[in-house]
């Protein structure tokens, strides 16, 4: 089956850094989703891209799908501690009905 | 409106003993899915259902049944549990394909 692999697997930043969680696939993909799952929370959907290139931008987030949409992007502009949690991307099975997750990069920001 | 909701929160179970999972929801949503999330190995699909009534396997199906006899509800059944299957599963629905996935607050289960 279809597999994402997202890097890093952890990082931990000081308030107000950047961070970015990348997430690569071998074949095309159909559209790609991103996640934010809050320690001992469930998995919150952020934003679905679908077009090569696509760039769209939620507040201090920025999410980009590659040209060739097999890689994305999600980065963080200036940390806060509000964005600690673990980020998934998830991408579309062919039939548009599963998806398939990321491992998920968690993200510790200290004060 | 209370969206996706699992019972129970949380579990314990001998080995070998039996369990059923509910998730409930409001959204008259047609698909909904179990995944169980293990450290460092992110969400697994167990099984999903596309509609009343159809049930398909995911990636990490043994060991477990699904019914889906009513359009709100999807259940996990684990017919002789094993320690393996120690995880927090979370139910999530999806109002039709290619549209986002809406998750319930999970639930963590332990067999000893």
């Amino acid at each position: 089956g279809q597999q994402v692999m997202q890097i890093p697997q952890y990082q931990h930043v000081q308030e107000g850094e950047d961070f970015t969680t990348y997430c690569n696939s071998s074949t095309t993909l159909s559209n790609i989703q991103w996640y934010k799952q809050r320690p001992g929370g469930h998995p919150v959907f952020l934003i679905q891209l679908v077009k090569s290139g696509e760039v769209k931008k939620q507040k201090r987030l920025t999410f980009q799908f590659g040209e060739a949409k097999k890689n994305s992007s999600l980065h963080i502009t200036a940390t806060q501690t509000t964005d600690v949690g673990t980020y998934f991307c998830a991408a579309m099975n062919s039939g548009y009905s599963t998806l398939t997750f990321g491992k998920g990069t968690m993200l510790l920001v200290s004060p | 409106n209370a969206g996706v909701t699992q019972t129970p929160k949380f579990r314990v179970l001998k080995t070998g003993q039996s369990m059923t999972l509910l998730c409930a929801q409001d959204m008259n949503h047609e698909y909904m899915y179990w995944y169980r999330q293990d450290p460092g190995m992110g969400l697994r699909l167990i099984h999903y259902s596309v509609g009343e009534g159809t049930t398909a396997k995911g990636e990490v199906p043994d060991g477990y049944n699904v019914s889906r006899l009513k359009k709100q509800n999807f259940l996990l059944g684990l017919e002789s549990a094993a320690p393996s299957q120690t995880s927090v599963y979370f139910c999530a629905t999806q109002r039709g394909s290619s549209y986002e996935q809406y998750f319930g607050p999970g639930t963590r289960l332990t067999v000893t």
